[in-house]
């Protein structure tokens, strides 16, 4: 089976840390993607990235960035927390030029206080 | 731009009732088109998906959907639902192409009540 794994299930950071959630698939998946989820809006792409050290912006960039080193892992990093980023955070992988499925972490439930 | 619409936010079926969740989508094209679960603290499962072909798409834990393309609608069904169906479902679209899953939108999803 096709495992994504998210480092923290739950996260407690006060405004202004610098926080980073951690992603890693086993699938040697080109593709990573990361979404925050939030009541009512549904999933937004964040940052997406289709090969070690390339990345790509989504819709809601602004206040994120990423790092992929590692082909299995991708990091989303909040430079500095506010509390408008108190969110659910997916990660996702998949094949390069695949549109028709992706495989999902558990999430992570960020909270900034 | 394509976009996908779930009218139902919430919605409360008995155990052993039929389920529908709707979901419409807006694209110049037949796109592609998902059903994602959500189960409580977890991931998103994909259910099904629909690319071409035979209309009626079946899937894991019982599920099927349809494709209409006059009312440019995807609904979600299943004859019988289970009190492990409460879940949060998503309905999701993307363009034909070999552009990426990064082009894929998401609905805002439905949550599903399971009640005895």
């Amino acid at each position: 089976d096709v495992k994504v794994t998210q480092s923290s299930r739950y996260l407690v950071k006060r405004t202004g840390e610098k926080v980073f959630l951690e992603c890693v698939q086993d699938m040697d998946h080109e593709n990573m993607f990361w979404y925050r989820q939030d009541p009512g809006l549904g999933l937004r792409l964040i940052y997406f990235s289709y090969d070690v050290k390339m990345k790509e912006k989504g819709d809601i960039p602004e206040g994120y960035s990423v790092s992929r080193e590692k082909k299995e892992r991708f990091s989303l990093i909040l430079e500095s927390a506010s509390t408008n980023q108190t969110s659910m955070y997916l990660c996702a992988s998949n094949w390069l030029r695949s549109n028709t499925e992706a495989f999902f972490g558990q999430g992570t439930r960020l909270t900034v206080v | 731009a394509q976009s996908v619409t779930q009218p139902d936010i919430h919605i409360t079926v008995s155990e052993g009732a039929s389920l529908e969740l709707r979901c419409n989508y807006s694209y110049g094209a037949t796109p592609y088109l998902f059903w994602y679960v959500q189960s409580p603290g977890q991931g998103l499962q994909l259910l099904l998906k629909y690319f071409s072909g035979d209309t009626l798409v079946q899937g894991i834990k019982g599920f099927e959907a349809e494709f209409k393309r006059s009312q440019s609608s995807f609904n979600l069904r299943k004859p019988s639902v289970h009190w492990s169906d409460a879940a949060e479902y998503f309905c999701a679209v993307g363009p034909p192409d070999s552009g990426g899953y990064q082009k894929v939108t998401f609905g805002i999803g439905t949550k599903l009540q399971v009640i005895p």
